[in-house]
């Protein structure tokens, strides 16, 4: 597609569910990071994923948070037993292709609003 | 590691009048320095960079930034704003090998008649 692609954009869900959150980046971008963007705390790293190189998972907030990368393009993150503080938009972005400079600009999808009752 | 540091988190200002959203990041090793904006119901996009070479960088829509090693900044300023710029900016910092992009909190910029 053109851009990076999320879905569902908005999910409510019961506490204690879990979760899958869906991310299709831009076709031929290497890398690909999930944040998570709540009122008042900007954008928080979640994870990165470069390639086929070990994921960078040290913005996970619990091990109630995991990620995956299949065949180096669809990212799912899932929340396993989802809790209030989990409510958020979740941002997923990608970067790559074309020259070295134009390797450096993230592209973001338009989020999943996650609201946990 | 990198981190980004936005002081202000909302900023006030009246039409043409002329503003700076400050960031300073705090780094061992040489960094990239990036502002993004978040219009109303927009998702975020690039509005300029700094990689390397000449410190002061410029976007299209009259915004510039300046890169202070010394200071370690990269405080984003415009001249005279626009109604239409009323969005969240947000600053962000990676490495040279471009691992890790990292974000500030953002500033919400409000333009007012």
């Amino acid at each position: 597609g053109a851009g990076v692609s999320q879905s569902p954009s908005n999910k409510v869900t019961e506490k204690g569910k879990d979760v899958e959150l869906r991310c299709d980046p831009i076709s031929g971008h290497t890398a690909l990071y999930w944040y998570r963007q709540s009122l008042g705390q900007g954008l928080e790293f979640l994870i990165y994923f470069q390639g086929n190189s070990a994921p960078d998972k040290s913005g996970l907030p619990s091990d109630r948070f995991s990620a995956e990368r299949t065949g180096g393009s669809v990212s799912t993150l899932t929340i396993q037993r989802t809790q209030q503080e989990d409510s958020a938009v979740y941002l997923c972005a990608s970067i790559g292709g074309g020259s070295v400079y134009q390797n450096t600009e993230a592209f973001f999808g338009q989020g999943t609003r996650l609201t946990v009752v | 590691a990198q981190s980004v540091t936005q002081l202000d988190s909302q900023v006030p200002v009246f039409e043409e009048a002329p503003v700076e959203l400050r960031c300073n990041y705090s780094s061992s090793v040489s960094v990239y320095l990036f502002w993004y904006v978040q219009y109303p119901n927009q998702g975020l996009q690039l509005l300029l960079k700094y990689l390397s070479g000449s410190t002061l960088v410029e976007s299209i829509n009259g915004f510039e930034a300046e890169f202070n090693k010394s200071q370690t900044s990269f405080h984003l300023r415009k001249p005279s704003v626009h109604i239409s710029d009323t969005a969240e900016y947000f600053c962000a910092v990676s490495n040279t090998g471009f691992q890790k992009l990292v974000f500030g909190t953002g500033t919400r910029l409000l333009v007012s008649p």
